[in-house]
């Protein structure tokens, strides 16, 4: 299976942009990568996703290197609710039942 | 819409009980999965299933039971629960089984301890 690799920790300041890492030298061609955050004491919520091409939506952006072997997930304006920790996944074509999430990164924003 | 609801919110057993964790989703998916998770730790894949009458096993299976005769339902059986069981279980769900843009969606989670 494709693995990922995330930092344990990030620290931001409110209403700074942040950029989230996630590596992922295995990645198969027809692997999607997907990010979710889990805020505390919640379920994990989908936060982004994409194949090959840079994606927005209201949420964050995801930038995807050429190679696809690293990403980066990107959070504009950090807020006091963007706490939480970002997991990176690689959802495969032909395994695509199996999603497994790492331990993810801890984002913390401080005031 | 009520989306993925988790039933109980907690839960404490003793030792050798049995539960069953129930999940159920009204968005009609056909992909349903329980995970687990640890203090400190990602969530790990306990079981999936595909679709109803279909389930296969994750990554930590062992000590837990499902079946699925519904779309909407996919309950997690413990035999005899253990103290290692302790944790928090999520419920999760996703439209397609073959397309791997499609995103899950989870349910609030359910904190077991057993004693």
């Amino acid at each position: 299976d494709a693995k990922t690799t995330q930092p344990n920790s990030m620290e931001s300041n409110e209403e700074e942009p942040v950029h989230l890492p996630c590596n992922h030298s295995t990645i198969s061609g027809t692997d999607y990568i997907h990010w979710y955050r889990q805020l505390p004491s919640q379920g994990p919520e989908y936060v982004i996703h994409g194949l090959t091409s840079n994606v927005n939506n209201r949420m964050a952006s995801l930038a995807i290197a050429e190679d696809r072997k690293s990403s980066t997930l990107i959070l504009h304006r950090a807020t006091l609710r963007d706490a939480a920790v970002y997991y990176c996944i690689l959802r495969a074509l032909y395994n695509n039942n199996d999603m497994r999430f790492g331990a993810g990164t801890r984002l913390t924003v401080k005031p | 819409n009520a989306g993925v609801t988790q039933t109980p919110k907690f839960q404490v057993l003793k030792t050798g009980q049995s539960m069953t964790l129930q999940c159920a989703q009204d968005m009609n998916h056909e992909y349903m999965s329980w995970y687990r998770q640890d203090p400190g730790m990602g969530l790990r894949l306990i079981h999936y299933s595909v679709g109803a009458g279909i389930t296969d096993q994750g990554e930590v299976p062992n000590g837990y039971n499902v079946s699925r005769s519904t779309t909407e339902d996919f309950p997690l059986r413990l035999l005899s629960a253990a103290p290692s069981q302790t944790s928090v279980y999520f419920c999760a769900s996703s439209y397609s089984i073959v397309a791997t843009n499609e995103k899950l969606f989870f349910g609030s989670g359910t904190q077991l301890s057993v004693l």
